[in-house]
């Protein structure tokens, strides 16, 4: 069964890039989408973009000028970079599977959470 | 992006009720509908999905209906563990988009 595991500095200043890192536990990359989403108070649960196993990725066109999500097969990890920090990029990130088929698609499993605060 | 509204946004019920929430697309989304269910400082869990197919694993008191622009999500009978916050999720149009959820608490 696949769990997911994630890390990543916690406290960011203004301007700076989040950083995190999600791994796959229990089972390889496959022909899954890896994904991640934010959530905050404010704005709800955010999908924020999402990687396949060969490195195709598709993000929410709210965050395209500052978000880069990769892969390391490798290591059966997947991470997140978000640059351009502002207060308003304060929430919990998690990282999900996507799965699915065509447009029938749906997160599951989640990771934990990671709880990024940007504060100077 | 297309538009996802719950109803209501929160209510209160005791154990053993039967409990339903709402969740209104902006357009046509077919069945293209999940459910979660969040508890406090957990990430949010798969219930449903394409509308009415029950997640392994969970129980058969819940249950999804619904088509096009209305959905909705029903717990036949509330046990303890259910009191959560619930959320709808649209995969017809990227990006995927979630409802504002609908948490349910102890009356």
């Amino acid at each position: 069964q696949v769990q997911l595991q994630q890390w990543g500095a916690g406290l960011l200043k203004p301007s700076e890039t989040l950083s995190l890192t999600c791994a796959v536990d229990g089972g390889s990359f496959g022909n899954s989408y890896w994904t991640w989403i934010r959530q905050s108070p404010g704005r709800g649960l955010e999908w924020i973009g999402e990687i396949n196993r060969v490195g195709s990725t598709d993000y929410n066109p709210s965050f395209k000028s500052r978000v880069t999500i990769s892969l390391d097969t490798s290591k059966n990890q997947f991470s997140l970079k978000l640059t351009s920090l502002t207060a308003a990029d304060t929430a919990f990130y998690y990282c999900a599977r996507n799965l699915g088929w065509l447009a029938y698609n749906w997160f599951d499993p989640w990771g934990p959470g990671t709880l990024v605060t940007v504060s100077s | 992006d297309i538009q996802l509204t719950q109803s209501p946004s929160s209510l209160s019920a005791s154990v053993g009720d039967r409990v339903t929430i709402a969740c209104r697309a902006g357009q046509n989304i077919s069945n293209y509908l999940n459910w979660y269910q969040q508890t406090p400082g957990k990430a949010p869990k798969l219930l449903i999905y394409a509308t009415s197919s029950l997640q392994s694993g969970v129980p058969s008191r819940f249950s999804g209906s619904g088509s096009a622009t209305h959905f909705t999500l029903n717990i036949t009978s509330l046990h303890p563990e259910d009191f959560a916050t619930y959320y709808c999720q649209q995969s017809h149009s990227s990006p995927p988009t979630f409802g504002q959820g609908t948490k349910v608490d102890i009356k």
